[in-house]
């Protein structure tokens, strides 16, 4: 059973810190993916990554950065927090043949 | 511009009875379609797929119809349990299995009434 672990469950953070977000899995998977989840707006894709050192732009990369120096583990940065980038943050996983896994999720609180 | 929409944000179905959510998509590439569900603080949990080679595939209580000509999908849920509450996300890809991350909808938040 594929196991998406992120580091933490929930988050409070002040304005203008640097935040990391982390994710392992455990499957050996090539592609990884960071989604925010927001009511009204569903799952977003931040950023992915096909491989270690590689990653690609999602649909909203602003303000988030992105490091994948092992291909177990997947980070999220945000460079400088803002209230806006207060929601859940989903990390996931794929591999071929089976459906996107997701992690439990970090619910983000920026104050 | 929303390519998988999910127009109802909520549904409210009584016990037993069939829940229906619906999802229309407008890339014509989408070539695979799935729904999550998803409880409070948990991330979203796979339910079932379909390709476009298929026109419904079924997995116990839950049946998936997909209408490429309308480029519509629905999930259908029989009986409805109480644990059936959740929101559901429609989710689509044009890479045949997510490669490249999937394209979801807004959710629909279904609540199953006792």
């Amino acid at each position: 059973d594929v196991k998406v672990t992120q580091s933490s469950r929930y988050l409070v953070k002040r304005t203008g810190e640097k935040v990391f977000l982390e994710c392992v899995q455990d499957m050996d998977h090539e592609n990884m993916f960071w989604y925010r989840q927001d009511p009204g707006l569903g799952l977003r894709l931040i950023y992915f990554s096909y491989d270690v050192k590689m990653k690609e732009k999602g649909d909203i990369p602003e303000g988030y950065s992105v490091s994948r120096e092992k291909k177990e583990r997947f980070s999220l940065i945000l460079e400088s927090a803002s209230t806006n980038q207060t929601s859940m943050y989903l990390c996931a996983t794929v591999g071929r043949g089976s459906p996107l896994h997701f992690g439990n999720g970090t619910r983000l609180t920026v104050t | 511009d929303q390519q998988v929409k999910q127009n109802s944000p909520s549904l409210s179905v009584q016990e037993g009875r069939i829940s229906i959510l619906n999802c229309d998509y407008t890339n014509s590439m989408f070539d695979y379609f799935l729904w999550y569900k998803k409880y409070p603080a948990e991330g979203p949990t796979f339910l079932i797929s379909i390709s476009s080679i298929k026109d419904k595939n079924e997995d116990g209580r839950f049946t998936v119809f997909l209408n490429k000509s309308a480029k519509h999908l629905s999930l259908h849920i029989v009986p409805s349990q109480p644990g059936d509450s959740a929101v559901y996300f429609c989710a689509a890809s044009a890479a045949g299995g997510g490669a490249d991350g999937l394209t979801f909808g807004k959710g629909t938040h279904l609540i199953i009434q006792p």
